[in-house]
């Protein structure tokens, strides 16, 4: 089946920095989401973008669907955005979404 | 907005016990998932529903759990006889469309097995 990895597995940044995290998938997809997992542990959807880019905020999320990978940026982070993201990619053919390793992000004060 | 909800937030439950988690998915929705994490690792799939039957399941998802859409609004996962390597952070979502859709997570129901 589909490897879905990311990277980095850890990230620590100070607070107003900058940040970009990457998700590698290894076949075609027909979609991709982006989520943020909480510290309650809660998915929040970020994006939903099987290709192109698409901004909401300080976050902004880039597919290359023909390259297979996705890039999230994190501008001006913030202590809430500590957790971990995650992206999860569907295939052709399937009912369901395979989740990538995610990304565990602390951002300190 | 419309949301997906999930009751119990937690369950304790002895080994050997049956289990069943409810979800509520968001009502024009087509599509529904039961998707597990255990403490501190990824999200795996369990089971996809659509129509009233199984579209999809994973390796996971063997006889001691079974899903059901009892009627027009929930959808339940039971564990039929509880291990310990249950325990673990259970997610319904639901989505419009299957493949091609956009995927809405519950707040996810917390067991413990004992």
């Amino acid at each position: 089946g589909i490897q879905v990895e990311q990277s980095p597995p850890d990230l620590i940044l100070q607070e107003g920095a900058n940040s970009t995290l990457r998700c590698n998938f290894s076949d075609s997809v027909n979609n991709l989401q982006w989520f943020h997992q909480n510290p309650w542990g809660q998915l929040i959807n970020l994006f939903y973008i099987p290709s192109g880019t698409k901004q909401n905020g300080r976050l902004s999320a880039t597919t290359v669907a023909t390259e297979r990978y996705s890039l999230l940026y994190i501008s001006s982070s913030q202590t809430t955005d500590s957790g971990v993201y995650f992206c999860a990619v569907s295939t052709s053919g399937t009912y369901k979404y395979i989740f990538g390793t995610g990304t565990r992000l602390k951002v300190l004060a | 907005e419309p949301e997906v909800t999930q009751t119990p937030s937690h369950q304790v439950t002895q080994m050997g016990q049956e289990v069943i988690l409810r979800c509520v998915p968001i009502s024009n929705h087509l599509y529904f998932y039961w998707y597990r994490q255990i403490l501190g690792q990824k999200v795996e799939f369990l089971v996809s529903f659509y129509n009233n039957e199984i579209s999809e399941k994973s390796e996971i998802f063997d006889d001691q759990f079974s899903v059901e859409r009892p009627d027009g609004s929930n959808f339940t996962l039971k564990i039929r006889s509880t291990k310990l390597e249950d325990s673990a952070m259970y997610f319904c979502a639901s989505s419009v469309l299957g493949y091609t859709g956009e995927l809405f997570f519950g707040e996810g129901s917390r067991l413990t097995v004992l």
